[in-house]
């Protein structure tokens, strides 16, 4: 029984680049979380969402970034025309129907913007 | 608003020592709380939750509801439990976290 799957575990992209962090949900989970965790900084809520639904986006800031959890593959967090401030690492988080605050988590991927 | 506020960044303690982890909170519902743990290059994990009232690898936490806080206990520290530790709260959104307590255990 894998647990969540984030890849990939490190990406760097220039300045104006777009970033593409995939995440795969524990087999049978529906929800699905992003988090960005800054240097020095906790873990910061982002998105939250069901397959083929964004539930909760209050996280996300609102240019460039974006979400979705098609009802096939895996959840993709997009952020486009990266810019330095943008490099954290960014963690997926699972969890099963009705259990929301049960969050398995994926090992990240750390995005370093150059 | 929900906040977790876990007021060290660092706590060092010796082997058998006790350990508290000190987290409060701000919610004016009632909050689920969740202590959850990140041992050096594993993934952040589950630890223990308050609805649950259990103790899990020696560690208890109560949820005080007087004074919003959902401290971590343990009474004999182990070099094992050196690690990262969060804090989070559910409320009416998903998991909030604090900025998170490293554990460094010493022998």
């Amino acid at each position: 029984n894998a647990g969540v799957m984030q890849n990939p575990r490190h990406l760097v992209r220039r300045r104006g680049q777009e970033a593409r962090l995939r995440c795969s949900p524990v087999k049978g989970h529906s929800h699905v979380y992003w988090y960005r965790q800054l240097p020095e900084e906790g873990l910061k809520f982002m998105v939250y969402l069901q397959k083929e639904n964004i539930i909760d986006e209050s996280g996300m800031p609102k240019e460039r970034f974006s979400a979705e959890f098609p009802k096939e593959g895996p959840s993709i967090l997009r952020i486009q025309q990266v810019v330095r401030g943008d490099s954290a690492a960014y963690f997926c988080a699972s969890s099963p129907p009705g259990q929301a605050g049960l969050a398995f988590f994926g090992q990240g991927t750390r995005l370093t913007v150059v | 608003a929900q906040r977790v506020t876990q007021p060290e960044k660092l706590l060092s303690v010796f082997k058998g020592a006790p350990v508290e982890l000190k987290c409060n909170y701000s919610y004016s519902g009632s909050p689920e709380l969740f202590w959850y743990v990140q041992y050096s290059r594993q993934r952040l994990q589950l630890l223990l939750r308050h609805i649950s009232r259990e103790s899990i690898k020696g560690f208890t936490a109560d949820l005080n509801k007087g004074e919003t806080s959902f401290h971590l206990k343990k009474p004999f520290a182990q070099e094992e439990d050196s690690a990262m530790y969060y804090c989070a709260l559910r409320g009416n959104t998903p998991l909030v976290f604090g900025k998170g307590t490293r554990l460094s255990v010493i022998a």
